[in-house]
């Protein structure tokens, strides 16, 4: 079984300070590695999709960096605002060759005002 | 344009119930998912149509689960008869073709079994 690991599992940051998170995975073997922000009540939201190794990706105050050699990815938060509050879910695709999404456990950040 | 609907978006049942869910996903999208999330784990795919027909239904517990897509467009899924181990959010998903990286999702149906 191949495992898509997050960490922490949860985490709690101060407004206004910033923050960061990895996912884990065993194997280079794949298309494309996504990360969601999911809060409650809503839907899933892309926040991003990276395929190369040393991409650098960036929406706003969040950013994601992508190393397949060494099998991970950092999301980055800068300056964290309440409405940061959310669930951040990693999913690789096409993980040796399986045409679908395998997700992590997903990190569960709460700020604090 | 609007995004991928679901409902009901909650449902409390007794074990050995019936419950059903439906998927509407984004028009023109040919792929649709269903992924069944359990508190404190992240999503795991259910089932993933192609138009009307399935390409993987490998982690659906066939025994009580079923799903349909019958005209390519909405799907529904089926639990029959329900476990308390079934407790969780189900997601459904859709992109435009199973080889296009994006999917989107709806807010899910989260379902209690008692």
């Amino acid at each position: 079984i191949l495992n898509v690991e997050q960490s922490p599992q949860s985490l709690h940051v101060q407004e206004g300070d910033s923050t960061n998170f990895t996912c884990s995975f065993p194997s280079s073997n794949f298309y494309a590695l996504h990360w969601y922000r999911w809060e409650t009540a809503k839907s899933p939201e892309a926040l991003f999709v990276m395929t190369l190794n040393g991409d650098e990706k960036k929406k706003g105050r969040i950013s994601a960096t992508l190393n397949t050699k060494e099998g991970y990815s950092y999301l980055y938060i800068k300056g964290s605002q309440p409405e940061d509050s959310a669930t951040y879910l990693c999913a690789l695709l096409g993980i040796q060759g399986a045409q679908k999404l395998v997700f992590g456990q997903g990190t569960r950040l709460t700020i604090n005002p | 344009e609007a995004g991928v609907a679901q409902s009901p978006r909650y449902k409390i049942i007794e074990k050995r119930q019936s419950v059903a869910f439906w998927c509407n996903p984004i028009s023109g999208h040919a792929t649709l998912y269903w992924y069944q999330q359990i508190l404190g784990q992240g999503p795991k795919l259910l089932i993933q149509f192609q138009n009307n027909g399935v390409v993987d239904d490998s982690q659906l517990p066939k025994d009580r689960f079923s799903a349909e897509r019958l005209k390519g467009v909405d799907s529904t899924l089926k639990i029959q008869p329900a476990k308390l181990e079934d407790s969780a959010v189900y997601l459904c998903a859709s992109s435009f073709t199973d080889g296009d990286y994006e999917q989107y999702f709806g807010p899910g149906t989260r379902l209690t079994v008692t």
